[in-house]
């Protein structure tokens, strides 16, 4: 059973960053790209990038270049998402998805809410 | 960017009944297009892919159909676990986007 574990919630500081994880099970890490989403509340989501669990090779939103910094460790099957100089617009929940046949999110994690505040 | 525009934003219909949920791009997606259910606490769940292909496991009661810039999601025979909202989502082109989402209820 393919399953997609997050880290847990997180409360930050302005100005501060956040190194948010996805660790996967169930299917061969290397073989798929991982993707992470943002939610904010009530809101639509956002596509932030994907990374390959093979050799790291990364593809962002432009919007989303210099915030969201996508890395792996093959070794423990694990994506990681870096999230830097936060502001109350990166509060929001984040999603890692991985990106099955057709381009498509066929499994989601189970989302982590980041909050910033001082 | 592509813009996708959902339509209506909330919906209300009755156990039983069938609900249409619209979906519009802002140019043409040649029907790279997705739909999503999200339970209220949880994480989105892949409906529909290729605009009228349905995901292994997904009730046969969900369908999709559309092409060029305009699709649509049908729930036939509305049952009470599928209130939920509703987001379709482009591949066609880089950025990913996704519409607003429609919030469908039970009257």
């Amino acid at each position: 059973e393919v399953q997609l574990q997050q880290s847990g919630a997180e409360l930050v500081k302005p100005g501060a960053s956040v190194k948010l994880s996805c660790k996967t099970s169930g299917y061969t890490f290397s073989n798929y790209y991982m993707s992470w989403l943002k939610q904010m509340p009530g809101q639509n989501i956002e596509w932030i990038g994907n990374i390959y669990g093979g050799n790291g090779g990364t593809g962002y939103n432009q919007k989303f270049k210099g915030k969201a910094t996508l890395t792996v460790d093959k070794s423990s099957s694990t994506a990681y998402m870096d999230l830097s100089s936060l502001t109350s617009e990166d509060s929001a929940v984040y999603f890692c998805a991985r990106l099955g046949h057709y381009s498509l999110f066929d499994y989601w994690g189970q989302g982590v809410m980041v909050t910033v505040s001082s | 960017d592509i813009r996708m525009t959902q339509s209506p934003a909330s919906l209300s219909a009755s156990l039983g009944e069938t609900v249409n949920i619209e979906c519009l791009a802002s140019e043409d997606i040649y029907s790279d297009l997705a739909w999503y259910q999200q339970k209220p606490g949880k994480s989105p769940q892949l409906l529909i892919y290729n605009a009228n292909s349905l995901q292994n496991g997904v009730p046969s009661r969900f369908s999709g159909s559309g092409s060029g810039t305009q699709y649509s999601l049908k729930i036939n025979s509305l049952q009470s676990e599928d209130v939920a909202t509703y987001f379709c989502q482009q591949y066609n082109n880089y950025p990913w986007t996704f519409g607003g989402g429609t919030k469908l209820e039970l009257k």
